[in-house]
């Protein structure tokens, strides 16, 4: 039973647009979201967090909002860069101590 | 600098035959994880060390074992494995539970 769902395994955007990603989750306990960023043979590198207690956390071309009453978030990267080309990961945690639980990832594809 | 290494980064063994897939790091962490990732699949956490106690998840195979000899160095042993553990396996580090984590490039596995 998956309580992390990325039900989009890929996406395509052109350079310059916005990409949102997207992310549903079904554990209400869940207290803190993060989305991870991973390059082909590389491991996933921390990208981005937000806290139950916000809407939103922005750093950069990178921005998560979180609907807690939907039980989703999004990642929006504006704008788009090709070095963006990657999977992303979205993840939620109990507490911050307790294990992180990943989603499948949406794979990303930035067009020239 | 790698901060989380993997070794080797791939492997092939056959059915049965015992394992060991090796990550260390220089980052002085007090958590190493270990994560299964299947393909198109969500890493799964296996277990993980805080300091030298180990938290095993309770859906974890019990072919699955792990060994942390020291802060920089961690083992995950499959003693018999079986085709369906082929996966990639991704170790990663964090200083406390309730930091960041940092991922290895992984160790693809195969089993013939």
């Amino acid at each position: 039973d998956q309580q992390v769902k990325q039900n989009s395994p890929s996406l395509s955007v052109q350079e310059g647009r916005i990409s949102i990603l997207n992310c549903d989750y079904t554990n209400s306990m869940f207290d803190y979201f993060l989305w991870y960023k991973k390059y082909p043979a590389e491991g996933p590198t921390f990208l981005i967090s937000i806290s139950s207690i916000k809407d939103k956390n922005e750093d950069g071309r990178f921005t998560v909002f979180l609907n807690k009453s939907a039980k989703h978030l999004s990642l929006h990267i504006v704008p788009s860069q090709p070095g963006d080309s990657a999977v992303y990961f979205c993840a939620a945690t109990r507490n911050r101590d307790d294990k992180i639980i990943f989603g499948k990832g949406t794979r990303l594809h930035i067009l020239p | 600098d790698a901060m989380v290494i993997q070794n080797p980064r791939y492997q092939v063994t056959q059915f049965g035959k015992p394992v060991t897939l090796s990550c260390s790091q220089t980052l002085n962490h007090n958590v190493m994880y270990w994560y299964q990732q299947k393909s198109s699949q969500a890493p799964k956490l296996l277990f993980h060390y805080y300091d030298k106690d180990f938290n095993n998840e309770a859906d974890t195979p019990d072919n699955f074992q792990s060994r942390r000899p020291n802060t920089s160095f961690c083992f995950l042993d499959i003693r018999s494995p079986g085709l369906g553990d082929a996966a990639m396996y991704l170790c990663a580090t964090s200083r406390d539970s309730r930091e960041t984590q940092y991922f290895g490039p992984g160790t693809r596995l195969l089993v013939l």
